[in-house]
């Protein structure tokens, strides 16, 4: 089954713990994004992928990193200096632009802050 | 850079009614506008997209327009069942980030 997959569903973390967020595909898709959804809120883009070894920071990029050295994986670390990271994360993929850019989503990460 | 406005936030109807959520969009670059809808606690599911060179398109019960001149586009689900109760959202392609950028969401709830 051709898809994108978060893992893991649920984590915990403690104050001032780095935690790190997997996120593969298998679509074949160049461009990979990650986002940020709290209670009743839309979607946030913290960082975005658009070819291997290449990511450009979104719009709350602030206390997270990211690394994208194989097309399949787009893992984002939270660290410690983002200061209320408890929130659902969603990670996304698509062809790189043009026509045919559906993006797709796995199915999140919801982090909570112990 | 673009920006994505939705409404309403919120939206009750009766069974077997339509809904319509509208959007509108700041960038007229833009060119491709997918819809989503999300369950609790999953994922956002595509459940259809239009491209700057159709005004309208239709799946079953689910339909989108599109008007480039007011830069505004509309999700509109007719007979609605209690299954369609989740929240929508909107987005836009945005040439000038090469992003997608979302609009708040809507809720919609179908009451048996």
């Amino acid at each position: 089954d051709g898809g994108i997959t978060q893992s893991p569903k649920y984590l915990f973390r403690k104050e001032g713990q780095n935690v790190t967020l997997s996120c593969e595909q298998n679509l074949n898709h160049d461009a990979m994004y990650w986002y940020r959804q709290d209670p009743g809120q839309g979607l946030r883009l913290i960082y975005y992928s658009q070819i291997v070894n290449d990511f450009q920071k979104g719009d709350i990029a602030e206390g997270y990193s990211v690394s994208r050295e194989k097309k399949e994986s787009f893992p984002l670390t939270v660290t410690s200096a983002q200061k209320n990271p408890t929130a659902f994360y969603l990670c996304a993929s698509s062809r790189r632009q043009g026509a045919n850019t559906e993006a797709f989503f796995g199915q999140g990460t919801r982090l909570t802050v112990v | 850079g673009e920006n994505v406005e939705q409404h309403p936030s919120t939206l009750s109807v009766q069974e077997g009614d339509s809904a319509v959520i509208k959007c509108t969009y700041s960038d007229s670059a833009s060119n491709y506008f997918p819809w989503y809808k999300q369950e609790l606690g999953k994922g956002p599911q595509l459940i259809i997209d239009i491209r700057s060179n159709v005004g309208e398109k239709k799946d079953q019960r689910i339909a989108v327009t599109l008007n480039k001149t007011a830069k505004h586009f509309s999700l509109h689900i007719t007979e609605t069942q209690p299954e369609d109760s989740a929240v929508y959202f909107c987005a836009a392609w945005g040439n000038y980030g090469q992003n997608f950028v979302f609009g708040p969401g809507t809720r919609l709830s179908v009451l048996p």
